[in-house]
């Protein structure tokens, strides 16, 4: 069971948009920085977003964040096929004193 | 480049242990915490812990204390994370990931490394 919750799996066609949602508490959302990753099949985790809403040098515009209060949403847009991965977020647990994940999203282009 | 380079694959017995390395470059190895990342067959991940490169000091997870050793060596650039007293449910990849500044919270995981099966296995 993870801190964070996230859909499991949602579905779009190629050149639309999809949402992420990211539900967590006060201990972790709420008064910490939120990450997003993404994970292609068979590859290590690659950092998308940090410190809730900035883009690592290489990262399209077409990923973006918003957050309010203790949920966060990652947004893409003109979905392409090589967008298909499971997508995780991710921030500190103050309570827990560790790093939080959520359960993971599996995003398909249909 | 910034990268992070883990050692082989493993197959380790019920109650054995397992070490595995994560060399990095220098420039991360003393400018960051370096964490440990698990993620069993199918699953989603999971923080085990992370190390101060710098000053060699270990953050745990709750759930893994007592069970997981982290280490570093500063002469060599390398992490180590070690796990005690395997069962059939530590079958996982395993990584090692720069976090954001040099010690604890760390807000995000960038790069990571490209990861070490570990199966455990009668």
């Amino acid at each position: 069971q993870s801190v964070l919750t996230q859909p499991p799996s949602v579905s779009a066609a190629p050149g639309q948009k999809v949402t992420i949602s990211c539900s967590g508490t006060s201990s972790n959302i709420g008064n910490n920085y939120v990450s997003w990753y993404q994970q292609l099949p068979g590859t290590a985790p690659k950092l998308l977003i940090y410190d809730d809403h900035n883009r690592p040098s290489g990262i399209p515009d077409r990923f973006s964040v918003s957050k309010s209060g203790t949920s966060a949403t990652l947004g893409i847009t003109g979905l392409q096929t090589g967008d298909e991965a499971d997508y995780y977020c991710g921030t500190w647990d103050t309570s827990l004193s560790a790093a939080v994940f959520g359960g993971g999203t599996k995003l398909t282009v249909l | 480049q910034v990268q992070l380079v883990q050692s082989g694959a493993e197959v380790k017995k019920p109650g054995s242990s397992v070490k595995v390395s994560c060399k990095a470059s220098g420039v991360i190895f003393n400018s960051n915490a370096i964490s440990w990342v698990r993620q069993a067959p199918g699953q989603g991940l999971e923080w085990m812990g992370g190390i101060i490169a710098i000053f060699g000091t270990p953050k745990y997870a709750q759930r893994f204390q007592g069970r997981v050793t982290i280490t570093a060596d500063k002469s060599t650039s390398t992490a180590y994370l070690e796990l005690n007293s395997l069962t059939s449910e530590d079958t996982a990849v395993y990584y090692c990931a720069r976090g954001s500044g040099y010690a604890f919270p760390s807000n995000w995981f960038d790069p990571w490394g490209q990861g070490t099966l570990v199966t455990v296995s009668s």
